[in-house]
């Protein structure tokens, strides 16, 4: 089992407003990413960080925001959230120099 | 960019049978995985095959790769109705910098008692 944490795993909210998807791990990765993926659609890249202080964009245009100030945290920041970020974001992390990477167990958003 | 495609996209079997789903990438890789997606849940790994294998077991699962055809395959033996789920391919570049995996659209995979 991998340990890596997201918060919250399912959550409702109006058009406009400002989240955060929260994800945590506990294995000391340097290398986190998030994720984006529709219902039996595939995953796409929207950003990955290298370390603390290091953040990039994914393959995937995003309108979201990350950070990264502490290896164990890569939380992920919609500043006014719309219908079209309805989906599930999966934040995962990797060992540097690793080749597998370990996933959370999602965060499901609808904006409403 | 999303370079791994798996087929079929969906696959129902019977328990006992055997399924084999398949993955075609690309561009030159360094590594290719599968994981496994159970519905609205994360991935989970399953195995990796690296660019100079041509094949590999883990348990009920086999895989092999064909770099000259830039395909793989993974073929799970006497599947269980807990098998049912997505499996995606996932290719590793070649290339060192800005590694990250790129994800096919998955087969679903439905196991029936």
């Amino acid at each position: 089992e991998a340990d890596i944490y997201q918060t919250p795993r399912y959550l409702v909210i109006g058009t406009g407003k400002k989240i955060t998807l929260e994800c945590s791990q506990t294995m000391g990765h340097d290398k986190m990413y998030w994720y984006q993926q529709d219902p039996g659609m595939e995953l796409h890249l929207i950003h990955y960080s290298y370390g603390v202080n290091s953040t990039e964009k994914g393959d995937l245009s995003s309108e979201s925001t990350v950070s990264r100030i502490r290896t164990e945290h890569f939380p992920l920041t919609l500043e006014s959230a719309r219908p079209s970020h309805t989906s599930q974001y999966l934040c995962a992390s990797s060992v540097q120099g690793g080749y597998t990477i370990y996933f959370g167990e999602g965060s499901w958003l609808t904006v409403v | 960019s999303q370079q791994g495609e798996e087929d079929p996209q969906a696959l129902s079997i019977q328990e006992g049978e055997n399924a084999t789903m398949n993955c075609s990438y690309k561009t030159s890789i360094n590594n290719l995985q599968w994981y496994r997606q159970n519905s609205g849940r994360g991935l989970v790994h399953l195995i990796l095959i690296r660019s100079n294998e041509r094949e590999k077991h883990s348990g009920r699962l086999r895989v092999t790769l064909d770099t000259s055809k830039k395909s793989s395959s993974l073929l799970i033996t006497a599947s269980r109705a807990a098998d049912t789920a997505s499996y995606f391919c996932a290719t590793g570049p070649a290339s060192n910098s800005g590694y990250a995996l790129n994800f096919g659209k998955g087969t679903s995979l439905l196991v029936t008692p």
